[in-house]
């Protein structure tokens, strides 16, 4: 059975940092596209980026030079960096099984991230 | 950017009745769109790709159609446990993805 754990959310001080972990279980990250969406109190769905099978990362523009993608193989855990945190970033970001780069079948349960001061 | 916009908002519908939730695209997206059911407090869950095809474990009461830049969900016979947002979303400029701002559907 295939399980995704987000961790690593919580309250931040715009300009700052933090970083999520996606735990993975049932599937290997190292040889699956995997992809963090994240969605904002009340909203709708926002891609953020991508990573894929070759270790090549994409982002969308408005987390481009702020957030990274990485991903650590010999833990099955995908990983968000985000920094300079602003107040638009607040959000529930869920990692997510890309079969081929394309939509997501498998989703972790969330993990909110709130900025503010 | 391709804009994805569905309609309506919300839909009340009574048990057993037919569903349809409309998704448009700004320019055409071919059958690269998928659709989601997401209930409160939870992860969205994928119920069609490609436009028509069925994710695993999806009843046969949800099905998909459309190409281009006119899709539609339709839940033939609504059980009270598909209420929720179901968001469409295409994948037709990759790596990137957008979403639909979702169709809310109430039991009536």
């Amino acid at each position: 059975e295939v399980q995704l754990v987000e961790s690593g959310g919580g309250l931040i001080q715009p300009g700052g940092s933090l970083r999520l972990s996606c735990a993975a279980s049932g599937l290997n990250v190292s040889s699956n596209y995997m992809a963090w969406v994240r969605q904002a109190p009340g909203r709708g769905l926002e891609w953020v980026s991508v990573i894929y099978i070759t270790g090549l990362t994409y982002y969308a523009d408005s987390v481009k030079g702020r957030f990274t993608t990485s991903r650590d193989n010999s833990k099955n855990t995908l990983y968000l960096q985000m920094d300079s945190l602003r107040a638009e970033d607040t959000a529930v970001y869920y990692c997510a099984r890309v079969p081929s780069g394309d939509y997501g079948d498998y989703w972790g349960q969330g993990t909110l991230v709130t900025v503010s001061s | 950017e391709i804009v994805m916009t569905q309609s309506p908002a919300t839909l009340s519908v009574s048990p057993g009745e037919r569903a349809t939730l409309s998704c448009r695209a700004s320019q055409s997206v071919s059958s690269n769109l998928a659709w989601y059911q997401q209930k409160p407090g939870q992860a969205p869950r994928l119920l069609i790709y490609g436009a028509s095809t069925r994710a695993t474990g999806i009843p046969a009461r949800f099905s998909g159609s459309g190409s281009g830049t006119e899709f539609t969900l339709t839940i033939s016979s609504l059980q009270s446990e598909d209420f929720g947002v179901y968001f469409c979303q295409h994948y037709n400029t990759w790596p990137t993805w957008t979403f639909g701002q979702g169709t809310k559907v109430e039991i009536k």
